[in-house]
């Protein structure tokens, strides 16, 4: 049972270049998430899905797309880098967050993402 | 909106000391609080939740947190800390809005110091 898998978990682009991030989770979660994280900021919610075929805005969507083709996989797209979009990038899923006994988010191990 | 503050960005304790972690949040319903710890370079693993189960909830690694809805507070408490507590911890909020997953909302985060 690995959980939350993320790839890559290191990338450096340069400003205009697109890339695609890809995560993956084996618990049959309905539920998955994309953050950032910067220094001094928490975590920031980017996008989320409610199930395969959803995606919804989050706190901070923009200058990034989703697709949530399988239920298993949720992609984060950046279409045009730019050097505010240097951080750390953590996808996340749950099964159900309104039930309070399965409302937690499992979290993946993170992309360190920087634009030069 | 809810919100969530950690007072402290910094909290350092001596070894075997107590340690307190603060967390104070804003929510117009009744809230779901999670307390997450990152250790570096990794992701986020949760170390306890709040569901209104239960006001004192107790986690992993001997930490626990009290709920107290008239000070709106879920500060984080552990009787003796050790070396391996060393980390960043993330308070979180998510709204009960029943139905519907708007992910987590974050504190900064508070950076735990723990001195030999």
């Amino acid at each position: 049972n690995a959980g939350v898998t993320q790839t890559p978990k290191f990338r450096v682009l340069k400003t205009g270049q697109s890339m695609t991030l890809l995560c993956a989770q084996d618990m049959n979660h309905e539920y998955m998430y994309w953050y950032r994280q910067d220094p001094g900021m928490g975590l920031r919610l980017i996008h989320y899905s409610v199930g395969e075929g959803t995606t919804a805005k989050g706190e901070v969507p923009d200058g990034y797309n989703v697709s949530r083709l399988k239920k298993q996989n949720f992609l984060l797209g950046l279409e045009s880098a730019a050097p505010s979009q240097t951080s750390v990038y953590f996808c996340a899923s749950s099964h159900n967050p309104t039930a309070p006994s399965h409302n937690e988010q499992f979290f993946g191990p993170g992309t360190r993402l920087t634009v030069l | 909106a809810q919100s969530v503050t950690q007072l402290g960005s910094h909290v350092s304790v001596s070894e075997g000391a107590l340690v307190l972690l603060r967390c104070n949040y804003s929510s117009s319903v009744p809230p779901y609080l999670f307390w997450y710890v990152q250790y570096p370079n990794q992701g986020l693993q949760l170390l306890l939740k709040y569901t209104s189960a239960a006001t004192l909830v107790k986690g992993i690694n001997g930490f626990e947190a009290e709920f107290k809805k008239s000070e709106t507070s879920f500060h984080l408490t552990k009787p003796s800390a050790h070396m391996s507590d060393a980390a960043e911890y993330f308070c979180a909020v998510r709204a009960n809005r029943g139905g519907g997953a708007d992910g987590l909302t974050f504190g900064k985060g508070t950076h735990l110091i723990i001195q030999p």
